[in-house]
């Protein structure tokens, strides 16, 4: 079975400064996708960026960008120019990717503070 | 376009009772995931509808089901209810237009607490 790890469960940034959340990841499939979830104190899980495992090239979207290292099985998100809204639960996750109704594996999360 | 949405958002429960939790997906979507998340367990897997057709199942007791409508919407039934299954009940759903995964977008979830 596939699994996720998330070996920080808090994490602190100073507003503006950058930093990276680790998530390692074990699977034998050389197909899969993955994931980084936000989930405020709202409780709303929102999807933060996508990499799959096929692309070499790492994902990014806009402040949020991906360290993508398949042979290692890592999978760190980086956040720039942190912002208090920044401030959340964050979660790596994992889906097969040979068909379309595999389930998300989740890690256990990292809680993020941002420091003003 | 509107997002998923779950209702209610808060229940409150006695044990041995049954609750019924509901989600609508985004329109369009044709998936529908469901998921428990605790404090000590995380995020886990319930089961995941297509077409109103349950694809795959995680590992849970048989007290916990669910059925997909014909609209797409999701329902997901906890009989006898147990002190451990106060959770947030996420809800999640996708695409599936093709064979890829797709994305999941999720709902704010129903805060259940059994007492």
């Amino acid at each position: 079975a596939q699994t996720v790890t998330q070996s920080q469960p808090e994490m602190s940034v100073q507003e503006a400064e950058t930093v990276t959340l680790s998530c390692t990841y074990d699977t034998s499939e050389s197909d899969y996708y993955l994931f980084w979830y936000k989930q405020p104190p709202s409780r709303q899980m929102i999807l933060v960026i996508r990499q799959e495992a096929y692309k070499q090239q790492n994902a990014t979207e806009n402040r949020f960008s991906v360290n993508f290292q398949k042979a290692a099985k890592s999978f760190s998100l980086k956040i720039s120019d942190s912002q208090l809204g920044d401030a959340a639960m964050y979660f790596c996750a994992y889906r097969n990717g040979h068909s379309g109704n595999t389930p998300l594996v989740f890690g256990k999360g990292t809680r993020l503070s941002v420091i003003a | 376009k509107a997002g998923v949405t779950q209702t209610p958002r808060y229940l409150i429960k006695t044990r041995g009772q049954q609750v019924t939790l509901s989600c609508s997906p985004i329109s369009g979507h044709r998936s529908v995931s469901w998921y428990q998340q605790t404090p000590g367990q995380g995020l886990q897997f319930l089961f995941e509808y297509f077409s109103e057709t349950q694809r795959n199942k995680g590992n849970f007791p048989g007290r916990f089901s669910g059925r997909q409508f014909s609209n797409s919407r999701s329902e997901m039934n906890v009989s006898t209810l147990e002190l451990g299954d106060s959770a947030l009940y996420l809800c999640a759903s996708s695409l599936a237009s093709g064979g890829n995964p797709d994305t999941q977008y999720f709902g704010p979830g129903t805060r259940l607490t059994v007492l």
